[in-house]
């Protein structure tokens, strides 16, 4: 069965300095992994996505991610934080069980970037 | 832009009442899903149609039901509200066919107390 880890509940940063939020999947074949993000009182709003070729996906508000097959993980970057990044974060895969498109969503990450 | 809306912002029912949260998405989407949202959690997939009329279950249908009587809009029904069922429900759409690709586009979410 499809299944998505984000092993940190909370990520603190300084604002300024590089971020990395971690999320690990487990699917069968070929996985499409997406990344979300959700502010205060707020509806999820869609990141980026890898769904083929290069591994280093490119996003909005300056985030990335990179997909690594061999250790299985889709981690969010950005290299200098802002403030404004504070949020809850979740990585999400697509299940292929069926034609629809269904996701399955960690437990969510909470970023808080410190001034 | 894509735009998903929810009925209600907040919420508050009695145990035992019928509660109705709707959802409306204007880019003619085929899917529409209905999520909970709790603490440490993430998203839970409630049910999801594909189609007018139709619907599946995700992973957490009981105590619920959904309706699809028109393409832009889908219902969540508690039909006898409980105290657990105290949540942030969320809902979104996505493009259908067979494509798994795919971003869902989510509503701002609708926080149930139920007393």
């Amino acid at each position: 069965a499809q299944s998505v880890a984000q092993p940190e509940d909370q990520v603190n940063v300084a604002e300024g300095n590089p971020l990395t939020v971690k999320c690990t999947y487990s699917v069968s074949g070929n996985p499409y992994l997406f990344w979300y993000v959700q502010y205060p009182n707020r509806g999820l709003q869609f990141l980026l996505k890898y769904i083929t070729g290069d591994n280093l996906v490119k996003g909005s508000y300056g985030f990335e991610a990179e997909f690594n097959k061999s250790q299985t993980s889709f981690h969010l970057k950005k290299p200098s934080a802002l403030v404004s990044d504070s949020a809850l974060y979740f990585c999400a895969v697509r299940d292929r069980g069926g034609a629809t498109n269904k996701l399955i969503f960690g437990t969510g990450t909470l970023l808080a970037v410190q001034p | 832009d894509v735009k998903v809306t929810q009925s209600s912002r907040y919420l508050v029912k009695r145990t035992g009442e019928k509660v109705f949260l709707e959802c409306v998405q204007d880019m003619d989407h085929e899917n529409m899903f209905w999520y909970r949202q709790d603490p440490g959690l993430g998203l839970r997939l409630i049910y999801f149609s594909y189609d007018v009329k139709m619907k599946e279950k995700g992973d957490i249908p009981e105590g619920y039901s959904v309706s699809r009587e028109k393409k832009e809009r889908f219902s969540l029904i508690l039909e006898s509200a409980s105290t657990n069922q105290t949540s942030m429900y969320l809902c979104a759409s996505s493009p259908g066919g067979l494509a798994p690709t795919h971003e869902q586009y989510f509503g701002p979410g609708t926080r149930l107390t139920v007393t």
